[in-house]
C-alpha cells in the first residue's frame, strides 16, 4: 500500500517547455487534488477531481490542465511553463475528513 | 482578509517546552478543523482533526477550537527535536462538499536539544 505517489520528484524546465506531473493513489479514493506550495503562501488548490471523469478549477488554475485518467490517476499538465510556476506541487487524495498527500514534485522554471 | 491566517514564525523553543500554534479564521460556518505536520522536503501529513468546539487530545498533542473567537490552537507538550517541522492548519470550505481544504501559511517550529 504505497498511498499517493508522484513522479517526477524534481524537474527543471525552460520557459515555454511543457511537461506532465503524474499522480497515482491506491487507497480507492474518489477525490483527488493538485496543490502548489510557495514560501509564505501555504498550499493553494490548482485543480481537483471529485470523481472519475470530473475535474474542476481550484484557486489558481491558470496555466494548468488536468486529466483524471481513471480512479487511481490524476495528472497535471503545464502546456507552456513560466517562471511563476516554479513551486513544489503536491497531489492528494481524499477520504473525508483527512487527505493523503504525495511526497511532492519540485519544479523550477528558468 | 484571508479565510485562514497563521503566523509563519519561525518559532524556536528548547526541548521539553510547551508549544502553542495558532490560526484564526473568518467564516463562522466552518465546522471541521485540521492540523497537518510537514517535515522539510516532505508532503504534509494529517496530525489531528476536530469537529466544532472543544478540545481533542492525542498523546502529547492537543487541538483546541474556540468558535466564538474563530481561533484554533495546537498545543505540543514536552516538545522534542523530532517535532521540528512546519505545522499547517486547514479548514474545509463551507460551500464545497468535495473535500477542498483552505490552508494557513504554516508555522515553522524548531525544537532545540
Amino acid at each position: 500500500n504505497a498511498g499517493v505517489t508522484q513522479t517526477p520528484k524534481f524537474q527543471v524546465l525552460k520557459t515555454g517547455q511543457s511537461m506532465t506531473l503524474q499522480c497515482a493513489q491506491d487507497m480507492n479514493h474518489n477525490s483527488m487534488y493538485w496543490y502548489r506550495q510557495d514560501p509564505g503562501m501555504g498550499l493553494r488548490l490548482i485543480y481537483y477531481s471529485a470523481s472519475e471523469g470530473t475535474t474542476d478549477k481550484g484557486e489558481v488554475p491558470n496555466g494548468y490542465n488536468v486529466s483524471r485518467l481513471n480512479k487511481r490517476e490524476f495528472s497535471l499538465r503545464l502546456e507552456s511553463a513560466a517562471p511563476s510556476q516554479t513551486s513544489v506541487y503536491f497531489c492528494a487524495s481524499s477520504d473525508v475528513p483527512g487527505k493523503g498527500f504525495g511526497p511532492g514534485t519540485r519544479l523550477t522554471v528558468l | 482578509q484571508k479565510e485562514v491566517e497563521q503566523d509563519p514564525g519561525p518559532l524556536s523553543v528548547p526541548e521539553g517546552a510547551i508549544v502553542s500554534l495558532n490560526c484564526t479564521y473568518s467564516n463562522s460556518a466552518f465546522q471541521y478543523f485540521m492540523w497537518y505536520r510537514q517535515y522539510s522536503r516532505k508532503g504534509p501529513e494529517l496530525l489531528m482533526y476536530t469537529y466544532s468546539s472543544g478540545n481533542k487530545e492525542d498523546g502529547r498533542f492537543t487541538a483546541q477550537v474556540d468558535k466564538s473567537s474563530k481561533y484554533i490552537s495546537l498545543f505540543i507538550r514536552d516538545s522534542q527535536p523530532s517535532d521540528s517541522a512546519t505545522y499547517l492548519c486547514a479548514i474545509p470550505g463551507v460551500s464545497s462538499n468535495t473535500g477542498k481544504l483552505i490552508f494557513g501559511q504554516g508555522t515553522t517550529l524548531q525544537v532545540k536539544p
